[in-house]
């Protein structure tokens, strides 16, 4: 099974800052990605899917890309709405896994 | 706008069977072209794709769970259910139920939430 490596798993840093966050898929996957946030206590939101098209309603300071074994969500200026936990997820084929997370705090 | 709801008991004993449904409103089940999914999420820890089923019934389920989940569909009643035996504390978690956006084809990203439901396997 293609496995899903986040990194980092947790980062801080401060409002205004360019925040990126890499997903590695262990094998190949096209551009089957999502990305998805989930803000402490709620349901995970879908952000990006087709690993660059942004969901509607998410806003721009969002981007995502890459292709095959490689990832990346970007946040453009971090904004303090923003703290929560990442997910990337894998849809080409069953299994469907996420990655571990990544957590985004303010600094 | 699509809706899913989780109901099932909070509390599971070790070694039973958990049983879950999730309710569909807004939408048909029978009339989707895609899979809807279950997934889990262990207090203070990540997702966890559990399986999925199609309208017809044709299910797929995470290897690591698979001799352990049923997962399957009552389109008269817009529902689809979740049996996971043999529970363990190691199952305690929020159970999601999730569908694709109606434009999706078989296998996709979830788009759609339920709001989860805590599941406590305990004694």
């Amino acid at each position: 099974d293609i496995q899903m490596t986040q990194s980092p798993s947790s980062l801080s840093a401060s409002v205004g800052d360019r925040v990126t966050i890499t997903c590695r898929a262990s094998q190949g996957i096209s551009n089957y990605l999502a990305w998805y946030q989930q803000k402490p206590g709620k349901v995970p939101k879908l952000l990006i899917y087709a690993a660059s098209t942004l969901q509607s309603g998410v806003p721009s300071r969002f981007s995502g890309s890459g292709s095959g074994t490689d990832f990346t969500l970007t946040i453009s200026s971090l904004q303090p709405e923003d703290v929560a936990t990442y997910y990337c997820q894998k849809y080409n084929s069953a299994p469907l896994t996420f990655g571990q997370g990544t957590k985004v705090e303010i600094k | 706008q699509l809706q899913l709801q989780e109901s099932g008991p909070g509390l599971v004993k070790p070694s039973e069977t958990l049983s879950l449904t999730c309710t569909v409103s807004g939408g048909s089940i029978s009339s989707s072209s895609y899979y809807w999914g279950w997934i889990r999420q262990p207090p203070g820890k990540g997702l966890e794709w559990i399986g999925s089923i199609y309208y017809s019934g044709s299910t797929y389920y995470n290897p690591s769970l698979k001799s352990r989940v049923t997962i399957s569909v009552d389109t008269s009643k817009n529902q689809f259910s979740l049996k996971l035996s043999s529970v363990t504390a190691a199952d305690t978690a929020v159970y999601y139920c999730a569908s694709p956006p109606s434009y999706c084809g078989g296998d996709c990203y979830f788009d759609y939430w339920g709001q989860g439901t805590l599941v406590t396997v305990s004694s």
